[in-house]
């Protein structure tokens, strides 16, 4: 069975570094793209990134770009999600996701979310 | 930026009535169009992939059809469990992007 399961809850003060985590299970980890998409409190979801496991391939989304910083751990089957220096506007809901197998394809597991609370 | 506009942002439906909800893309994206159910507090779930492909284990009252710029998702014989948000997703060039979402409220 394939389970994208990401670390817990955070709660963090504006200027602080934190890194999240997503290990993916019961398939092969460096054979598909992980991306990652936030859903801002009440609002809709926002594609952020997505790398590629098998050689670290990584893309941004413009808005995101220097923003955080997308990595993946092959060994351990885990990607991750980190920002250098957290501001309010970062607090979300986090999700991980897979993309199927295709250039243009979709997002076929979801993890289930790991909500940032950013606050002084 | 392919941009994606969905309608309506919100609809309240009765059981069994059928709903139409449309994704508009800003420019041509063949069927890389694919759509997502989330219900309150989950994560979101895929329904339709490739503007009309089915995805197993979805009940058969969801379907999607378009192709190019205009898409539609239907659900026909709307059940109180449908109550969710709806996303379109466009997987045609980078950086990928969502619709804003509708909102199902079953009444």
């Amino acid at each position: 069975e394939v389970q994208l399961v990401q670390s817990g809850a955070e709660v963090k003060k504006p200027g602080e570094s934190l890194k999240i985590s997503c290990k993916g299970s019961g398939y092969s980890f460096t054979s598909y793209w992980i991306g990652w998409v936030r859903q801002m409190p009440g609002k809709g979801l926002e594609w952020m990134g997505i790398i590629y496991p098998g050689d670290s391939d990584t893309r941004y989304s413009p808005s995101f770009q220097g923003q955080v910083t997308i990595s993946a751990d092959k060994s351990i089957s885990t990607a991750y999600l980190q920002w250098s220096s957290l501001k309010a506007s970062d607090t979300a809901m986090y999700y991980c996701v897979r993309r199927a197998v295709g250039a243009t394809s979709y997002f076929d597991y979801w993890g289930q979310g790991t909500l940032v609370t950013v606050s002084s | 930026e392919i941009v994606l506009t969905q309608s309506p942002d919100f609809q309240s439906v009765t059981p069994k009535e059928k709903v139409t909800i449309t994704c508009r893309a800003s420019q041509s994206i063949g069927s890389s169009l694919h759509w997502y159910q989330q219900k309150p507090d989950q994560s979101p779930k895929l329904l339709i992939k490739y503007a009309s492909q089915s995805i197993s284990g979805v009940p058969s009252r969801f379907s999607g059809s378009g192709s190019g710029t205009d898409f539609t998702l239907t659900i026909n014989s709307l059940e109180a469990e449908d109550a969710a948000a709806y996303y379109c997703h466009q997987s045609s060039s980078l950086p990928y992007t969502f619709g804003q979402g509708t909102k199902l409220e079953i009444k």
